[in-house]
């Protein structure tokens, strides 16, 4: 299993403003994943992220609101940019298992409230 | 796409058994996750199926029927601390990402 550590686990920003959260992972991993969790909703794949290439977005999620980084094989970041009140959800970093079933390891998230 | 579909809320007794259902409707099935998340924490693995049949893990089994679209994850001897949402997510379409279900939130009373 992979250990995810994230930063901030909390943030309350004005809106129109931008937030980066990070995401460190005590192994090197080829895929970092980043997900939406808005409340009472499912998780919901933003984009994926490889080191050394631009990430892939979901449909509905655009780089220039969500723009992310992957400087090396253990660390990626997730700006939420430009914040609305419809942003404030709980955004999770993800990494794929090794293994047959190749699960899923989430970090415990970052509650982000827009006012 | 994927469509999963799941109950938004249980209720049951402590000591007793529950069954938490999850149909879906997928090509090219490749496999469906059961997570458990509790409230302000990530969602935790707990069992994967991608042949048909129950998968037994301790309290908890899973079963699957491809045919059916249909999974359910069974929790024995239920526990306070089992209070918590549970997540099916199903793995297909040509992706090796699952989709998540909206989740079903069990609350285990006295």
């Amino acid at each position: 299993s992979a250990v995810i550590s994230q930063k901030p686990s909390r943030d309350i920003c004005q809106r129109g403003t931008s937030l980066t959260i990070q995401c460190q992972v005590d192994s090197q991993v080829t895929m970092m994943f980043w997900y939406r969790q808005q409340p009472g909703q499912s998780l919901t794949l933003i984009a994926t992220a490889n080191q050394g290439s631009e990430a892939t977005y979901e449909s509905g999620f655009v780089i220039d609101k969500f723009p992310i980084s992957r400087p090396n094989l253990t660390f990626s970041t997730l700006t939420v940019s430009n914040m609305s009140p419809e942003d404030s959800s709980i955004y999770l970093c993800s990494v794929e298992g090794t293994g047959i079933t190749d699960t899923q390891y989430f970090g415990p998230g970052t509650r982000l409230t827009v006012l | 796409g994927q469509n999963i579909d799941q109950p938004t809320e249980m209720t049951a007794t402590e000591g007793a058994i529950v069954q938490i259902n999850c149909t879906y409707q997928t090509s090219g099935f490749n496999g469906l996750f059961w997570y458990q998340q509790h409230a302000g924490e990530a969602p935790t693995f707990l069992s994967y199926n991608v042949l048909d049949g129950l998968e037994e893990k301790g309290r908890f089994s899973s079963f699957l029927s491809r045919s059916k679209g249909y999974s359910y994850l069974l929790l024995k001897e239920l526990q306070m601390k089992d209070s918590a949402s549970y997540l099916c997510a199903v793995r297909g379409g040509g992706s090796y990402i699952p989709t998540f279900g909206r989740g079903t939130s069990l609350i285990v009373h006295p």
